[in-house]
């Protein structure tokens, strides 16, 4: 099945700062999620965004989709400790009724 | 509150015996799904369910079973588990069969360590 993959896999920042991250994947999609995972923990639904939308905005959290690149971007601004997670970008396919997930990118935000 | 109850939230087997993971949700979603997550990996899915008394193998269904024979519960068992189903399992719903306008809800997970 096509997964999403995410760019880059890692990342370590200063609270205040900014943290994007990036997902492509291969064949046409209904939608693109992003979830957030703690330690331990179940995931959390963070953000859909539609294959005719282009930016989508929840609070601290910016979401891309360019489908003429597959590709689509998660930025988080005026990072804090607890946004200290992995997050999971997720594509649900026309055709195939279940969401793929990427390996995830871990996001350590440091105070 | 509404939400997806997994337990127990660690579990500890034998191989070769057989363990059922309960998954219970008051959210009245109509799907729901169970996730195998290895340390570093993303989720692989393992069985879902679109309704009662239906449901469809994901990408790695063998060597587990599932039944939905109620909307609430969609519990998944590992027959013989293996040292290589050691892993993180999670269970998600959905409110419509589809998944065009929804997102997943989660479980905590359960932890499960086959010695």
């Amino acid at each position: 099945s096509q997964q999403g993959e995410e760019d880059p896999q890692a990342l370590s920042i200063q609270e205040g700062e900014n943290a994007t991250m990036n997902c492509s994947y291969k064949t046409s999609i209904n939608n693109l999620q992003w979830y957030r995972q703690n330690s331990g923990r179940g995931l959390v639904h963070l953000i859909l965004i539609r294959s005719n939308e282009r930016e989508k905005h929840s609070g601290r959290l910016r979401v891309t989709l360019d489908t003429s690149k597959k590709s689509s971007s998660l930025l988080i601004t005026a990072s804090r400790a607890a946004d200290t997670a992995s997050y999971f970008c997720a594509t649900v396919h026309y055709g195939n009724n279940r969401l793929a997930f990427g390996k995830g990118n871990q996001v350590v935000v440091i105070p | 509150d509404g939400g997806i109850t997994q337990s127990p939230k660690y579990l500890f087997r034998k191989e070769g015996q057989n363990v059922t993971l309960s998954c219970e949700q008051n959210l009245n979603h109509d799907a729901m799904y169970w996730y195998r997550q290895d340390p570093g990996q993303g989720l692989r899915l393992i069985y879902y369910s679109q309704i009662v008394n239906d449901f469809q193998k994901g990408d790695i269904a063998e060597g587990y079973s599932v039944s939905r024979e109620k909307k609430e519960s969609f519990p998944l068992t590992v027959t013989s588990a293996q040292k290589n189903q050691t892993a993180f399992y999670l269970c998600a719903s959905c409110m419509g069969a589809t998944l065009w306008n929804y997102g997943y809800t989660f479980g905590s997970g359960t932890r499960l360590t086959v010695v």
